[in-house]
């Protein structure tokens, strides 16, 4: 069975923070995909990464950063200088090879409140 | 226009009654699945189809039926509808991925809120 453990339920942050959502995983496919979607206050769900799991490296996307590692089955996100428009609800996802990546299972998600 | 349009957005119904949540896509993906969000539960998986004549269960489908009418069409029922199947649904899509096969990406219509008093 697989599970996505987001422990964060909420997080509260003044605009220029720097803020990590934390990911824990766990899946016995030695082949899977992780996720991140934003749900932002108008409720729809954006796709924000993907990653396969023989890629390691972390990834950057202007003030977005993705680090996964294997060894502690994480796959964290970071937000640097925060804005009040990255206040939303966020989702760590996963699916597995041996269900042939046929669902996602997903954490419970992360609320995320940027203050002016 | 969205790739994948949930019909109704909004609907507030009565205990008892039935309702349908409509889905269709234009992205021609061969998969669609319906999922429910409570706060503070993420979204959790009802039903999903990888073609008309393929429907499973997930992880919470009691009090749940749905139909796959075409490729392009998913439609969930709640055949007599209780309040604690008050959420937010959604309807998503998914499909092999361009040089990477299947990855199980997952394409999200805009929602849909039901209530239920």
């Amino acid at each position: 069975a697989q599970k996505v453990t987001q422990a964060q339920t909420e997080i509260s942050v003044v605009e220029k923070e720097d803020v990590t959502l934390d990911c824990v995983y766990e899946t016995r496919d030695t082949t899977y995909y992780l996720f991140w979607y934003k749900q932002p206050p108008s409720g729809e769900l954006v796709f924000l990464i993907r990653r396969n799991s023989f890629d390691e490296q972390n990834e950057i996307s202007g003030r977005y950063s993705w680090n996964f590692q294997k060894s502690t089955s994480s796959f964290n996100f970071t937000i640097t200088a925060s804005q009040v428009v990255d206040s939303a609800v966020y989702f760590c996802a996963l699916s597995g090879m041996n269900s042939g990546y046929s669902t996602l299972t997903f954490g419970k998600g992360t609320m995320l409140l940027v203050s002016p | 226009d969205a790739d994948v349009t949930q019909t109704p957005r909004n609907r507030i119904t009565k205990t008892g009654k039935r309702i349908m949540l409509e889905c269709s896509q234009t992205k021609g993906h061969d998969r669609m699945y319906w999922y429910r969000q409570d706060p503070g539960l993420g979204l959790r998986l009802i039903y999903y189809s990888f073609d008309v004549k393929d429907i499973n269960k997930g992880e919470i489908s009691d009090g749940y039926s749905v139909s796959r009418q075409a490729q392009a069409k998913f439609s969930l029922s709640l055949e007599s509808a209780i309040p604690n199947q008050t959420a937010l649904y959604f309807c998503a899509t998914s499909d092999l991925q361009k040089g990477q096969g299947r990855t199980g990406e997952l394409f999200f219509g805009e929602g849909s809120r039901l209530t239920v008093l």
